[in-house]
């Protein structure tokens, strides 16, 4: 079974509709991120969560919010969701202690704003 | 100039062939280098952590130039199932030891 998974993994919707992805973890990892990719642009963090009561905002947090509900899950929401937000978006997690914190990704999230 | 840059590529790289890319990153006190992997529409996936001292895994070495402040990626043979893009990525702690993240660079092997 994957250690991170996302649903769902592909979503169409419409302008103005508020979206939820979900993120769920089995790695034990303290640390949660939200990354959106778009062709040519790399990976930009949206947020992330040192634990449940740590919500820390990233490069691109406009337009999104989010939510750690446990230490194994982190979701994301788009209030209001607008074409420019069509993207892949991946969720990611690591350790919280150490010195290395690579981090391990999900399947990722397919979304399209229509 | 971007904390982390790659060169986009593509490189394009005939099968059994040595193919090398570099990473370069801005902040001197970064303290943790990885290599990632990413096929087309997948999700990135570690392929090495970087040490000071160099290191291989098998058809791949990974080497750190602190004085010239980048990473670099070698792929000796390389095989058909080689062709991804390659992330590099970067932390210290004034980023909290979040990963920043090279754009990537695209490697197509050719038969």
């Amino acid at each position: 079974d994957a250690d991170v998974t996302q649903t769902p993994r592909n979503r169409i919707t419409k302008t103005g509709k508020r979206i939820m992805l979900e993120c769920s973890q089995t790695k034990g990892h303290d640390r949660m991120y939200w990354y959106r990719q778009d062709p040519g642009l790399g990976l930009r963090l949206i947020y992330y969560s040192f634990d449940v009561k740590d919500i820390n905002k990233g490069e691109i947090s406009d337009g999104y919010s989010v939510s750690r509900q446990a230490q194994a899950k982190f979701s994301l929401s788009l209030e209001s969701a607008i074409p420019n937000q069509t993207a892949l978006y991946f969720c990611a997690t690591s350790v919280g202690t150490g010195n290395s914190y690579e981090q391990y990704f999900g399947p990722g999230t397919r979304l399209t704003v229509t | 100039r971007k904390e982390v840059e790659q060169d986009p590529g593509p490189f394009n790289v005939p099968e059994g062939a040595t193919v090398a890319f570099n990473c370069t990153y801005s902040n001197s006190a970064s303290q943790s280098f990885f290599w990632y992997r990413q096929d087309c529409r997948k999700e990135p996936k570690l392929l090495m952590s970087v040490y000071s001292s160099g290191n291989e895994d098998g058809r791949f070495t990974a080497q750190l130039n602190r004085a010239s402040q980048y990473i670099s990626l070698l792929i000796r043979d390389s095989k058909l199932s080689d062709s991804a893009t390659y992330l590099c990525a970067v932390n210290w702690k004034g980023s909290n030891y979040q990963l920043i993240w090279g754009a990537g660079t695209k490697l197509i092997i050719k038969p």
